[in-house]
């Protein structure tokens, strides 16, 4: 089955500096990528996803890329603002199966 | 839309009782709810998948009998924890697919119940 790893586990970065997350996975059939970002207590929430046909797709200060030869996939988040502090996880599947997450990445801004 | 509610938030429960948490999607039709647990500050590990009109599929290491899981319409699928102990306290989430398997694939998640078992 999938197995996604996922470095840092923890990343403190000051406001305005950029953040990178990367995560690796093993099965070659997966073909999607999704980011979710999960504040205490609450719900993942989809930041952010790519699919096996994209090598990279951007939403305003939040990207993603994926190096399927490699397997591995990162998410990169630039001018860091405190609002961004909360868990992230990356994950991965093949259309139809079940999420497998990574560990997590605490990510905290100060300001 | 693409709303995922869940219900309860939270419960509190005595050892040896049985608890439903019920995961609904609002306003899309799933064939597919996955069930996670989430200990805190870990990940979410995939506890079995829920498929409408069908028996769920569980991971290895969860125990089908302790979880009972019904996927009885597109809407609704429950999670009951039987004899629950305090080993069965965690944060449970469920999530539905939005749209066709192998054309896309976005899960969205519900709020989560916090079990805790006394």
């Amino acid at each position: 089955g999938e197995n996604v790893e996922q470095h840092p586990s923890t990343l403190s970065v000051q406001e305005g500096d950029s953040a990178v997350i990367k995560c690796t996975y093993s099965d070659s059939a997966s073909n999607y990528f999704p980011w979710y970002k999960q504040e205490l207590g609450k719900r993942p929430q989809l930041i952010i996803d790519i699919r096996s046909n994209v090598g990279e797709k951007k939403d305003q200060r939040i990207a993603v890329t994926l190096n399927k030869t490699a397997k591995h996939f990162s998410l990169h988040i630039t001018e860091t603002q405190p609002e961004d502090s909360a868990v992230y996880f990356c994950a991965a599947n093949q259309a139809g199966t079940a999420l497998i997450f990574g560990k997590g990445t605490t990510l905290s801004v100060s300001s | 839309g693409a709303v995922v509610s869940q219900h309860p938030s939270w419960v509190i429960c005595k050892s040896g009782t049985s608890v439903k948490i019920e995961c609904r999607s609002l306003d899309f039709q799933a064939t597919t709810m996955f069930w996670y647990r989430q200990f805190p500050k870990q990940s979410l590990m995939l506890m079995a998948t829920s498929n409408e009109g069908s028996k769920a599929t569980y991971e290895q290491g969860v125990e089908k009998d302790k979880f009972l899981i019904n996927h009885a319409s597109l809407t609704l699928s429950t999670l009951t924890v039987t004899s629950a102990h305090p080993e069965d306290s965690s944060f449970y989430i469920c999530s539905a697919r939005l749209g066709l398997a192998g054309i896309t694939d976005t899960q969205y998640f519900g709020p989560g119940t916090r079990l805790t078992v006394l």
